[in-house]
């Protein structure tokens, strides 16, 4: 089974709110990724943070990391349409291999 | 430097026939990955290498799949006797682990399979 798993599997929202996603895993980490994919497409890492780290900021991107709670979360402020896209988690428990999630389908309406 | 290229973007075979597939990582990290991810899924560990050295292959990969990483630069992902569960997108990924640790994968866009 997959290490990380991504909550709620689909969000849709209006152009302009924030979208929060969650990822809970099993096993301690080195660090954790996020990553986003659009359709048929490669993904691209959004940020990482590590096992010591609890919050980063990346533009309109915020992460928190709850090492005891074994969570991370996604925030995205002030969505656009573009923001659409599969969202993962992945974690890093292996020194350097990461396993994904099934991963968050994010819809933003114009 | 363009990013990790991956070659062909689309492959259609028969049920049977072997199939290679080609990935150029970064030129400067010395971390390649191969994941497997159908639709609806996350992407599937398959193998990785440091360098030319294979360090870890999937137990789920069947001895069907090979990989190498000759001269720690380009790699192939090798599947002979293709069968129609193999219909699926191969993504290639490279990293760096230089300077104290991962700083996340740079990926592909994938090599998208169909055996029919």
């Amino acid at each position: 089974s997959q290490q990380g798993e991504e909550d709620p599997q689909a969000l849709s929202i209006q152009e302009g709110e924030n979208a929060t996603m969650n990822c809970s895993y099993k096993t301690s980490i080195n660090n954790l990724q996020w990553y986003r994919q659009n359709s048929g497409r490669g993904l691209v890492h959004l940020i990482l943070i590590r096992s010591n780290e609890r919050e980063k900021h990346s533009g309109r991107l915020r992460v928190t990391l709850d090492t005891s709670k074994k969570s991370s979360s996604l925030l995205i402020t002030a969505s656009r349409a573009a923001d659409t896209a599969s969202y993962f988690c992945a974690t890093d428990f292996n020194a350097g291999k990461s396993t994904f999630g099934d991963g968050t389908t994010l819809t933003v309406k114009p | 430097d363009t990013g990790v290229s991956q070659d062909p973007r689309h492959k259609i075979t028969k049920r049977g026939q072997n199939v290679t597939f080609r990935c150029d990582p970064i030129s400067e990290h010395n971390r390649l990955y191969w994941y497997r991810q159908t639709l609806g899924q996350g992407p599937e560990f398959l193998t990785y290498f440091q360098n030319e050295a294979q360090l870890e292959k999937s137990r789920l990969l069947s001895d069907r799949f090979s990989a190498e990483r000759p001269k720690g630069s380009f790699s192939t992902l090798e599947i002979q006797r293709t069968e129609q569960g193999d219909s699926a997108m191969y993504l290639c990924a490279s990293s760096s682990d230089l300077a104290g640790g991962n700083y996340g994968y740079t990926f592909g866009s994938g090599t998208r399979l169909t055996v029919v």
